[in-house]
Formats: structure tokens, C-alpha cells, sequence
């Protein structure tokens, strides 16, 4: 089956810095790459998707990119902001079944 | 829209014992994920539903298992509960009828086991 390895696990930045983690997979049927955002308590909660057909997306001072070629994607998150603390879940799917990848628990100082 | 609600959000069993799970989907959402979330497995499909039907199936044991209402809400049930067991499981909802369909996630049901 699909295996999605997702880094850093921790990540810190300053407020206003920019984060970015990395994830990769290796089933080439997989088509659908959605990003989760968990805080402590609660469900993942959908933040950002892309396509296979697709390169990149943005939507505010979330962006997602995608090497289909190399079977890796990518979350940039610009001007960081204390409440974008949380656990991020990367996730491939071939077909609709979501893989997720371990998490990165991002930690942004004000 | 109401988001996808599960009941109940705590439990506590013993060894054993078995427990039935509750998921309600978005309205409309004809497919219902269940994932059992973990901090040493992280989070790993059980299974999906759509229209009543099980149409995808991971890799647990057969003390796992579920169904799917007319109305779409579903229930998972673990039997003979061990201590691996505790865990928060989620359910997730989409429309279902395309494969790209985004997934939404209820708050989880934490279930612990004694």
C-alpha cells in the first residue's frame, strides 16, 4: 500500500517567519494530497488540498506544491502566527482512502 | 451545515469488554470513514462506508468492525476490548460520489481502555 513519510516532526519559528514542511509518497495512483491542521482536543481539520493535475495552490498564507515526478509535496505556511500552533498531517490518497503521514507539531513564538 | 458529530467523546472499558462507537456525517455526505488515531501507530484507516455498503477495508483485526444506516450515520464496534485498543478514533464524512471528495473529520471519540 501507499507510505507517506512526512518531515520535520517538530518545527519552531518565530512569529512573521515562514514554515514549510515536507512530505513523500510512493504510490504513483495516488491522486489527491490533503493537508490537516489537528489542535490539542480536536479533529484534524482540512486546510488545504491539491490535485494531481495540479502544481500548486495557494490560499491566503497557505500554500501547497506538488512533484508528481519526484512523488513529493510540500506546506508553506507565510507569516506565522501563534494560533497556526498545532500538529500538521500531510495525506495521499489513491482512491479515497486517506494515507497519513506521522504529523509535525509546528510551534510558533511570538 | 453541521459538521460531523460523534458520541459519545469519552469512554472508559475494561479488558474484554466491547464498546459501540457513533458517527453522525455531514448532511448529504453519503460516505463515512472511521481512522483510529494513536501516538505510536499515528492515524490508520479501519474502514470506509458508502450508501450502506463497505467498500474499503484496512488492516485490523476482525474485532473491528461497522456499518452504515439509510441515513448515513454509522457505528463501529470493537469486541473483546484490549489495552492496544485505547486510542481516539475518528470519523470522517464526504459527499462520496467522486473519489477526490474532501474529507471532514469530527472532534473524536476517546476511548480508553483499563
Amino acid at each position: 500500500g501507499e507510505n507517506v513519510e512526512q518531515h520535520p516532526s517538530t518545527l519552531s519559528v518565530q512569529e512573521g517567519d515562514s514554515a514549510v514542511i515536507k512530505c513523500t509518497y510512493s504510490d504513483s495512483a495516488s491522486n489527491y494530497f490533503p493537508w490537516y491542521k489537528q489542535e490539542l482536543g480536536k479533529g484534524p481539520q482540512l486546510i488545504i488540498d491539491i490535485r494531481s493535475n495540479v502544481g500548486e495552490k495557494k490560499d491566503q498564507r497557505i500554500a501547497v506544491t506538488l512533484n508528481k515526478t519526484a512523488k513529493h509535496f510540500s506546506l508553506h505556511i507565510t507569516e506565522t502566527q501563534p494560533e497556526d500552533s498545532a500538529v500538521y498531517f500531510c495525506a495521499a490518497s489513491p482512491q479515497g482512502r486517506l494515507y497519513f503521514g506521522r504529523g509535525t507539531q509546528l510551534t510558533v513564538w511570538p | 451545515k453541521a459538521g460531523v458529530t460523534q458520541t459519545p467523546r469519552y469512554l472508559i472499558k475494561t479488558r474484554g469488554q466491547q464498546v459501540t462507537l457513533s458517527c453522525s456525517p455531514i448532511s448529504g455526505h453519503r460516505s463515512v470513514s472511521w481512522y483510529q488515531q494513536t501516538p505510536g501507530q499515528g492515524l490508520q484507516f479501519l474502514f470506509e462506508y458508502f450508501s450502506e455498503t463497505q467498500r474499503n477495508k484496512g488492516n485490523f483485526p476482525g474485532r473491528f468492525s461497522g456499518r452504515q444506516f439509510s441515513n448515513s450515520r454509522s457505528e463501529m464496534n470493537v469486541s473483546t476490548l484490549e489495552l492496544g485498543d485505547s486510542a481516539l478514533y475518528l470519523c470522517a464524512s464526504r459527499a462520496g460520489t467522486e473519489l477526490y471528495n474532501e474529507q471532514f473529520f469530527g472532534p473524536g471519540t476517546r476511548l480508553t481502555v483499563l
